[in-house]
């Protein structure tokens, strides 16, 4: 079994909607839980960071970390065609903070 | 732009070659961490190292190696060479403190390995 299961998708939505991007995690120990956006051939580039559970603001994004489900999701809305790019979510903690483990992505694509 | 940068781009080998890849920290960043990302995959870690010493490694065999400089840029070196090689491979850099922290990621140097 995989630490981190990310649906790899794609998922195609119309501009303007509403997306949820979610994963899953087995290790109980993880604290910090990241979501990175990474376009076609790029590096990732972080959008939302959280630490423990709750729920983070950042514009249009919302992250929200239930470690009781051992579930985080992050939420775009009023989605929009720029926002088409490969969704990975990333967690790490407590005893190297620097060790990330991915999910496999999630492929959205927002169409016009 | 995160400051992280990584050479060279791209980089075509063959199986049984030996490769190294670059990459330079953001200023003030004492880790850099390694990952290799395969087409379809989220990224995959490979080692990290602090202060010029491996500190953690991945499920990657002995060819993969790396080194620190005392300027804190990083080279991953990766000998015999084999098909399953090809990937792009990131370098991000932080800090290490007692607190949260998080990365910040390269480019990636694309390698396809012939």
């Amino acid at each position: 079994q995989k630490e981190v299961e990310q649906d790899p998708g794609p998922l195609s939505v119309p501009e303007g909607a509403i997306v949820s991007l979610n994963c899953t995690y087995s290790n109980s120990a993880f604290q910090y839980f990241m979501w990175y956006r990474q376009y076609s051939r790029k590096g990732p580039e972080l959008l939302m960071y959280t630490y423990s559970s709750g729920n983070k603001e950042d514009g249009r994004f919302t992250a929200q970390v239930d470690k009781s489900s051992k579930y985080i999701s992050l939420f775009i809305r009023d989605s929009q065609p720029s926002d088409s790019a490969t969704y990975l979510c990333a967690m790490s903690g407590p005893y190297n903070f620097n060790k990330f483990y991915f999910g496999s992505g999630t492929k959205l694509n927002v169409k016009p | 732009e995160t400051g992280v940068t990584q050479s060279p781009t791209h980089l075509i080998k063959t199986r049984g070659q030996q490769v190294t890849l670059r990459c330079s920290s953001q200023s003030g960043h004492n880790t850099v961490s390694w990952y290799q990302q395969a087409l379809g995959q989220g990224p995959q870690f490979i080692f990290q190292y602090y202060r010029e010493e491996e500190n953690g490694r991945g499920n990657f065999p002995p060819r993969f190696s790396g080194l620190q400089f005392p300027n804190y840029s990083s080279e991953l070196n990766v000998n015999a060479l084999e098909l399953d090689d090809s990937a792009l491979y990131l370098c991000a850099s932080s800090t290490r403190t007692g607190t949260s922290e998080t990365q910040y990621f390269g480019p990636g140097t694309r390698l396809l390995v012939l």
